[in-house]
């Protein structure tokens, strides 16, 4: 089936530094990407949606200028967090939407990335 | 704005016995999803309901859709300890090229023998 490759998995990096997370679609192409956060015992939140080609869409509250998001080719994404500061700690997760038999859509989600800001 | 909901927030049973988790959803939507998150992991895909009164049914687990309620559920049968993890509902919207998904708030099941 298709798949999502995310790495890295984990990662520490200093406050003040830059972090990039990748996502890349294997035997298929993705078009779109979505990148969602995750806090601890909580829900996952939409932070943007790339497409290839042209400029991510931001949810409302996300700064933009902080998480760089490219999606430069149809099997890579990147999210590309700016400045990290500890409150930046969290799950990030990629996803793909696949399109199905008669038009149906499904998710295919990267492993997902724990990042720990110190 | 999309709003999804779930309940119980938390959930702990018995091996053993049944139990439903409701997940209900503010705007007309035609497509939900269902999705097991284990501690530390990524997304597990169980279930996708694209219709009214779509039913699916994989083991212990089964889903139903209701669009006119905006409401699907998931039962549990004869619960397991295998099946203690995180459970969220999400319902898509189209959003340009594809639809984004919302997801619930989540249910923690935790399954006690």
């Amino acid at each position: 089936g298709a798949v999502v490759s995310q790495h890295p998995s984990r990662v520490i990096c200093k406050s003040g530094t830059s972090v990039k997370i990748e996502c890349r679609s294997l035997d298929f192409q993705a078009t779109t990407m979505f990148w969602y956060r995750q806090f601890p015992k909580q829900s996952l939140m939409l932070m943007a949606t790339s497409n290839e080609g042209s400029k991510a869409t931001y949810e409302q509250g996300v700064e933009k200028d902080k998480f760089l998001i490219n999606h430069a080719s149809l099997t890579l994404s990147t999210l590309t967090v700016t400045s990290a500061h500890p409150e930046d700690s969290s799950f990030y997760i990629c996803s793909a939407p696949l399109l199905g038999s008669g038009g149906s859509y499904g998710y295919t989600f990267g492993s997902g990335t724990r990042l720990t800001v110190v | 704005e999309l709003k999804v909901e779930q309940n119980p927030l938390f959930l702990s049973m018995q091996e053993g016995k049944n139990y439903t988790i409701y997940c209900n959803y503010s705007t007309t939507s035609d497509r939900l999803y269902w999705y097991r998150q284990d501690p530390g992991k990524s997304l597990e895909s169980l279930f996708v309901l694209l219709s009214n009164g779509a039913v699916k049914q994989e083991g212990r687990l089964m889903a139903s859709l209701d669009t006119k309620a905006r409401l699907s559920t998931l039962h549990i049968t004869a619960a397991v300890h295998d099946l203690s993890a995180t459970y969220f509902c999400a319902v898509g919207s189209f959003a340009g090229t594809a639809s984004k998904l919302t997801f619930g708030t989540g249910t923690r099941l935790q399954v006690t023998l």
